[in-house]
């Protein structure tokens, strides 16, 4: 079974740019995940997809930040207009449904640094 | 506000011995925890995970303690192996938000 993909893997970019993320989760997967991870910090959540609909996007900041599942699979998250803090990895999960004992599966994530 | 604690950011052993790794949590909503294990340019993969309703869960070499009272949760490695060498974050999630809130990690280095 192909695990979560993610790319690009490395991207740098200059502040007040923008960047697109895209994920595609496990086949069958109906959640979807964006988590952006700092150094030296665990993963926090940005927003949660089930099928194409957003469950929870109170992290995500919307001024800069969006996020798509526009036909329950793949998934873009785009950052307009880029600031230094954003620089981060960003991970991609995917799990078969909601809930606490659906595990989800971790992409490689994508490493942004912003200049 | 940190909900989960990993107050050691690292951790070393020598091989064979006994690996211990702590995990403290703030939001008595949590009922769910979980370890997930992360490699260096890899995205975390899920370990073992723990239900409020139990105390102890173990696979293999991998146990997770839960002391619901000091809201404290540990992870036993037992017997440590070099490639268990890694970064380990805890996650906790609970109540009608199943959203994971993670620990910042604490990296493993077994030595052989």
């Amino acid at each position: 079974e192909a695990g979560v993909a993610q790319s690009p893997r490395y991207k740098i970019i200059e502040k007040r740019q923008s960047v697109a993320f895209w994920c595609n989760p496990i086949s069958g997967h109906a959640t979807l995940y964006w988590y952006q991870q700092i150094l030296g910090q665990g993963p926090k959540l940005l927003i949660q997809f089930q099928n194409n609909g957003v469950v929870d996007d109170s992290q995500l900041p919307k001024d800069r930040f969006s996020a798509e599942r526009l036909k329950g699979v793949d998934s873009t998250l785009k950052i307009q207009p880029a600031k230094l803090e954003d620089s981060a990895v960003y991970l991609c999960a995917s799990s078969k449904g909601q809930g606490a004992l659906e595990t989800q599966y971790f992409g490689p994530g994508t490493r942004l640094l912003v200049l | 506000d940190q909900q989960v604690k990993q107050n050691s950011p690292s951790l070393s052993v020598q091989e064979g011995r006994i690996s211990i790794l702590n995990c403290d949590y703030t939001n008595s909503m949590f009922d769910y925890f979980l370890w997930y294990k992360k490699y260096p340019a890899e995205g975390p993969t899920f370990l073992i995970s723990i239900s409020s309703i139990k105390d102890k869960n173990e696979d293999g070499r991998f146990t997770v303690f839960l002391n619901k009272s000091a809201k404290h949760l540990s992870l036993h490695i037992v017997p440590s192996q070099p490639g268990d060498s890694a970064v380990y974050f805890c996650a906790a999630s609970g109540g009608s938000n199943y959203k994971l809130t993670f620990g910042k990690g604490t990296l493993l280095t077994v030595n052989p």
